[in-house]
């Protein structure tokens, strides 16, 4: 079946810009976590989403993040006034049930944002 | 707090030997462990997991992992390696500490030489 996938495989912008970023989780999956993967290192966890709601954003580094979700479908990552240090890739993943702790999560191919 | 090490960056190792990738993990309460992989150009993929049963955990591709509390460890290990084994392999962890997410380490890359 259909994997996560996420639109637009590459986002170049301008410092100052704000940008949408775009999860498709795979079907039936109740849980969605957003990560950012900087160059060189390991994934750093953003966002959970339950459903629509997100029990856990502690993982967000400024208020110039934000994310919804619409009910247990497609999930948007909103970077507002984008910075240099925002360049990265960023992961989407979804699971079935939504026991972040042990449930095995799948990986859409990320989308990679360069801020000019 | 929660903590991921690998060591090693880049690993380089000759087609049918031994690979080994290493994890040392930080949880003041029980772990859950995981190893995934990521090939060029695809999204992570789900090596194996340590969720409290087996201490020996097998994986896919041949893969498998052993759980060492004494050591806070969990080595990734294959006995032969293949060319198509060459990735970027990431371990992580988790815990009930509140946080409920994964924390991963900074990824080895894998390099399997003729």
């Amino acid at each position: 079946g259909a994997g996560v996938s996420q639109s637009p495989s590459n986002k170049v912008t301008e410092k100052g810009k704000d940008v949408e970023l775009r999860c498709d989780p795979i079907s039936g999956h109740t849980a969605l976590y957003w990560y950012r993967q900087r160059l060189g290192q390991g994934l750093e966890f953003l966002i959970y989403f339950q459903g629509n709601s997100a029990p856990d954003k502690s993982g967000l580094p400024s208020d110039r993040f934000s994310a919804e979700r619409t009910g247990e479908s497609v999930s948007t990552l909103t970077i507002q006034r984008t910075q240099q240090e925002d360049s990265a890739v960023y992961l989407c993943a979804s699971s079935l049930v939504g026991r972040p702790l042990t449930d095995t999560q799948y990986f859409g191919p990320g989308t990679r944002l360069t801020v000019l | 707090a929660q903590s991921v090490t690998q060591l090693g960056s880049h690993v380089s190792v000759s087609e049918g030997a031994l690979v080994l990738l290493r994890c040392n993990y930080s949880s003041s309460v029980p772990p859950y462990l995981f190893w995934y992989v990521q090939y060029p150009n695809q999204g992570l993929q789900l090596l194996l997991k340590y969720t409290s049963a087996a201490t020996l955990v097998k994986g896919i591709n041949g893969f498998e992992a052993e759980f060492k509390k004494s050591e806070t460890s969990f080595h990734l290990t294959k006995p032969s390696a293949h060319m198509s084994d060459a990735a970027e392999y990431f371990c992580a962890v988790s815990s009930d500490t509140g946080r409920r997410a994964l924390t991963f380490g900074s990824g080895t890359r894998l390099q399997v030489q003729p």
